[in-house]
């Protein structure tokens, strides 16, 4: 069955240090993957998003990914990290021809000043 | 921000009562989705609807029914609630399936008692 693992419930980072979230899938085709971030008490905003082409994605808000078939990977990226990037973040893989989303568990980042 | 509503925001109601929940959508966006968030699981799929009168069941669907009898609204009904479905409910949009995101609602809490 599809699936998505985020390995970390939780991640601590200091202010301006570089941040990556693991996500692995399993999925039979070629997935179609997401990063999407939630702050307190709101909804789902995307970050990027993964069909074809370059294995590196640029998003909003500074982040990137890199889509690794070879280890079932895409592990969202950002070089320097501010405090107001604190928040849960899921991964997400599109499954079927309905583009139904399966969610990872997520990783809540907390930024220390 | 895509033209997402859900309501109520808060709910609280006794174990046996039927709820409503209601999404709205002003972007004429084909496929709408019910997720509910809880700790630990992400989101997981409820429902989804690719039309009018065209429903299909997710992951989690036992206890919930949907209706979509407009492009723009697309309702989930917890027959008889239970406190397993104390959750947070999210609402998403999307124009086509391959190769577009969905956009997210602001979610609706319900707590049963």
């Amino acid at each position: 069955a599809q699936s998505v693992t985020q390995p970390d419930i939780h991640i601590t980072v200091s202010e301006g240090a570089s941040l990556e979230l693991r996500c692995n899938y399993s999925y039979g085709a070629t997935p179609y993957l997401f990063w999407y971030v939630q702050s307190p008490g709101q909804g789902l905003q995307l970050l990027l998003k993964y069909f074809s082409g370059d294995t590196l994605v640029q998003g909003i808000k500074g982040f990137e990914a890199e889509f690794k078939r070879s280890q079932s990977s895409f592990n969202l990226r950002k070089p320097s990290v501010h405090w107001s990037d604190a928040a849960e973040y899921f991964c997400a893989v599109a499954d079927g021809g309905y583009n139904k989303l399966i969610f990872g568990a997520g990783t809540r980042l907390a930024v220390h000043p | 921000d895509a033209g997402i509503t859900q309501s109520p925001r808060h709910k609280v109601t006794e174990t046996g009562t039927p709820v409503t929940l209601r999404c709205h959508q002003t972007e004429n966006h084909r496929y709408m989705y019910w997720y509910r968030q809880d700790p630990g699981h992400g989101l997981r799929l409820i429902h989804y609807s690719y039309g009018v009168k065209d429903t299909d069941k997710g992951e989690v669907s036992d206890g919930y029914s949907v209706s979509r009898s407009k492009t723009e609204d697309f309702l989930l009904t917890l027959e008889s609630a239970t406190s397993s479905q104390t959750s947070v409910y999210f609402c998403a949009i999307s124009a086509g399936t391959v190769g577009y995101e969905q956009y997210f609602g602001p979610g609706t809490r319900l707590t049963v008692t």
